[in-house]
C-alpha cells in the first residue's frame, strides 16, 4: 500500500526566507503525487500534483516541488515566503490513477514570521 | 458553480444517535469522496465512489455508510454515533485524472462532536 512520510509537524521560517516542506513516499507502483493547502477553518486546496509527465512541478502561488525517484522524495518549496503561506500542507499519494484513492500525510503547519 | 457543499456545518450527537451528513456538487463529477480529518493524523478516506450506484471502503469505513444514487449527491450516514467518530469531515470530488481541469474540490467540512 501506498504512503507519505512529511518530515516535521512545525515550521518556521521569516518572511521572504526559502521555503522547503519535505515528504518522502513510499509505493510499489509508479504514484501520483500531490501538494494540498489548507488554510484555518477551510477545505483542502490543491497546489500541485506530479503524474510522471515532468519531475519538476510547478503549482500555484508560487510553489513548486521535485520529484525524485531515487531519493522517493517530493519536496515542497517556494523561494520567498509571503505572510500568507502560513497554513497547514499535505503531502499525498495515490497509486490509482485518479484522486479516488488518495492517501494523505500527517501535515506540516508552516508558520512565517515577519 | 456553487462547487462541493456540505451540510450541516456544525452537528452535536449523542452516543447512539444516527445522522447523515449532506454532500453535493455542480460540477458533473465522477469521483467523490468522503474524508475525516484529525489532529496529527491527517485526513483518512472513508468512502468513495466512481460514480452514480458505484461505491467502495476506503481506510477506515467501519461505522459509516454511503449510497450514491445520483451524480451529484453522496451522503455519509453514521449509523450508530460513538465519540470516536469525533472530527471533521470532508467531502471532496473531481474528474479522472488527466482530464484537462483535473482538480480534486473539497467542501467546507462538517465538525461533528458526539458526547
Amino acid at each position: 500500500a501506498q504512503s507519505v512520510t512529511q518530515l516535521g509537524s512545525h515550521v518556521s521560517v521569516s518572511e521572504g526566507a526559502l521555503v522547503l516542506l519535505r515528504c518522502n513516499y513510499s509505493s510499489s507502483v509508479p504514484p501520483y503525487l500531490f501538494w494540498y493547502v489548507q488554510y484555518p477553518n477551510q477545505g483542502l486546496q490543491l497546489l500541485l500534483k506530479y503524474t510522471s509527465a515532468a519531475t519538476l512541478v510547478k503549482g500555484i502561488n508560487g510553489f513548486e516541488a521535485e520529484f525524485k525517484k531515487s531519493e522517493t522524495s517530493f519536496h515542497l518549496t517556494k523561494p520567498s515566503a509571503h505572510m500568507s503561506d502560513a497554513a497547514e500542507y499535505f503531502c499525498a499519494v495515490s497509486d490509482s490513477g485518479g484522486y479516488q484513492k488518495v492517501t494523505f500525510g500527517t501535515g506540516t503547519k508552516l508558520q512565517v514570521i515577519p | 458553480n456553487a462547487g462541493v457543499t456540505q451540510t450541516p456545518k456544525f452537528q452535536v450527537l449523542k452516543t447512539g444517535q444516527s445522522m447523515t451528513l449532506q454532500c453535493a456538487q455542480d460540477m458533473n463529477h465522477e469521483y467523490m469522496s468522503w474524508y475525516r480529518q484529525d489532529p496529527g493524523m491527517g485526513l483518512r478516506l472513508i468512502h468513495y465512489s466512481v460514480g452514480a450506484g458505484i461505491t467502495d471502503q476506503g481506510e477506515v469505513p467501519n461505522g459509516y455508510n454511503v449510497s450514491r444514487s445520483t451524480t451529484e449527491d453522496f451522503p455519509l450516514r453514521l449509523l450508530s454515533a460513538a465519540p470516536s467518530q469525533t472530527s471533521v469531515y470532508f467531502c471532496a470530488s473531481s474528474p479522472p485524472l488527466g482530464q484537462s481541469t483535473d482538480t480534486q474540490y473539497f467542501g467546507p467540512g462538517t465538525r461533528l462532536t458526539v458526547l
